[in-house]
């Protein structure tokens, strides 16, 4: 079965920092990759995805993310992050016919 | 449009009662999901539908009835709820469930429902 790592549960940053925020997943076959957002009292929103072509990935806001085949890894960065990017982070995957499956997530707090 | 609505947004209910909450798209996806989504936790896979036809069932029990009377609509039936049953519940669409070839989901703002 599959599974997805999110290796830190809750990040703080001050306002302008660089964010990176690590996902693995477990799954030897071709995989499509997701991280979505939940903004406070906010539905889950698609911040970018993945399915195939150039692995370095730009989404909305900003973000982007680097699938990295060998470390079975899609990590989610941001090169200064403002306040507004107080969310939950959920990176996701599924593969051929699976559902989709979550990571636990993880808080980031930006502070200005 | 891409957007997944969801009623009611907030929903208390007693053990005993009967109650459903409502999922509309009209972005023509043929796949649509049930999710649970406790605080601070990732959302929990409970049905698909695929072209209005139950494709998953998460060993979800059977106070929670889906049904999915048109492309369109999705409803979940709550009966005999328990207050461990308190949760986000999410709705979400795609173009169609998987095969072999995915598309995004599209989520709704959820129903928070509350069991007392």
């Amino acid at each position: 079965a599959q599974s997805v790592s999110q290796h830190n549960h809750h990040v703080i940053l001050s306002e302008a920092a660089s964010l990176e925020l690590g996902c693995n997943y477990s799954y030897g076959g071709t995989v499509n990759l997701f991280w979505y957002v939940q903004y406070p009292g906010q539905h889950l929103q698609l911040l970018l995805k993945y399915f195939s072509g150039d692995p370095l990935v730009k989404g909305i806001k900003g973000f982007e993310a680097e699938f990295i085949k060998s470390k079975f890894s899609f990590n989610l960065r941001k090169p200064s992050v403002q306040w507004s990017d107080t969310a939950e982070y959920f990176c996701a995957v599924n593969a051929g016919n699976t559902p989709l499956v979550f990571g636990k997530g993880t808080r980031l707090s930006v502070i200005a | 449009d891409t957007e997944v609505t969801q009623t009611p947004k907030h929903l208390v209910m007693g053990m005993t009662n009967k109650k459903s909450l409502k999922c509309e798209q009209h972005m023509g996806h043929r796949a649509m999901y049930w999710y649970k989504q406790k605080a601070k936790k990732p959302p929990e896979l409970m049905f698909v539908y695929s072209y209005e036809k139950l494709s998953i069932n998460e060993s979800v029990p059977s106070r929670f009835s889906p049904e999915c009377p048109n492309s369109s609509l999705l409803n979940l039936h709550l009966h005999a709820l328990q207050p461990e049953d308190s949760a986000l519940y999410l709705c979400a669409s795609s173009q169609d469930k998987w095969a072999g070839v995915s598309y995004e989901q599209y989520f709704g703002p959820g129903t928070r429902l509350t069991v007392t």
